[in-house]
């Protein structure tokens, strides 16, 4: 069956400390891994989309790194701060005949504070 | 600005009511997608479009309809069938199809609750 598991569920942290999410798949044939940080009550925001030959990709603070032979993938927090607060979603996308190849992880729920 | 506008923000629903959930972008994108999210739940697919006058259902699209008669807008129908509707609703779109390294735009949901 093909599923995106992530870890913890939950994380708080203090402001100005790193963190790092984690996000294991079964998807396949695997075509791109995406993170998406969703704010209360918001859409999803892209962060990063990373193919099969991609080990890391970095948009500002936010780092994802991908172990496609191990299917696993981790989006490392840099010095975080009060509005990095949010819901951050891994996907994933199958290489399927079909038009609906997105696999949604339930996300990690994070929590910056003071 | 190109983005993607969900209207309402909150929608009340009355038991055997139908309601509509509004879906426009102005990127010019051809596919659109619905998408309803649970608490603790990952997104599932209701209905996606790839084209004008063509949709096609998703992984629960039963008691929803759509249509797609024009490439700005997708609109989603909650019907009396959908027996369980309080969620949120999410409307996406993307260049073309969600194959390949599409990125995939979201608008800011629709929160539906039963009155």
């Amino acid at each position: 069956k093909n599923q995106v598991e992530q870890s913890p569920q939950s994380l708080i942290i203090l402001e100005g400390k790193n963190c790092t999410l984690q996000c294991n798949y079964t998807v396949s044939p695997f075509s791109n891994l995406r993170w998406y940080k969703q704010d209360t009550g918001r859409g999803p925001v892209s962060l990063t989309i990373m193919t099969f030959s991609e080990n890391t990709k970095s948009n500002g603070r936010y780092t994802a790194t991908l172990d496609a032979d191990t299917k696993q993938s981790s989006l490392h927090i840099t010095a975080s701060q009060l509005s990095d607060s949010a819901s951050y979603i891994c996907v994933v996308s199958a290489q399927w005949l079909g038009n609906t190849p997105l696999v949604f992880g339930k996300g990690t729920r994070l929590s910056v504070i003071a | 600005d190109g983005g993607i506008t969900q209207s309402p923000k909150y929608l009340f629903r009355k038991e055997g009511q139908n309601v509509t959930l509004s879906c426009e972008q102005n990127l010019n994108h051809d596919a659109m997608y619905w998408y309803r999210q649970d608490p603790g739940q990952g997104l599932r697919l209701i209905y996606y479009s790839q084209i004008v006058n063509d949709f096609q259902k998703g992984d629960i699209a039963e008691g929803y309809s759509v249509s797609r008669e024009k490439k700005e807008s997708f609109p989603l129908t909650v019907t009396s069938a959908q027996k369980n509707p309080t969620a949120f609703y999410l409307c996406a779109s993307s260049l073309r199809g969600q194959a390949g390294n599409e990125k995939l735009l979201f608008g800011s949901g629709t929160q539906l609750s039963v009155l």
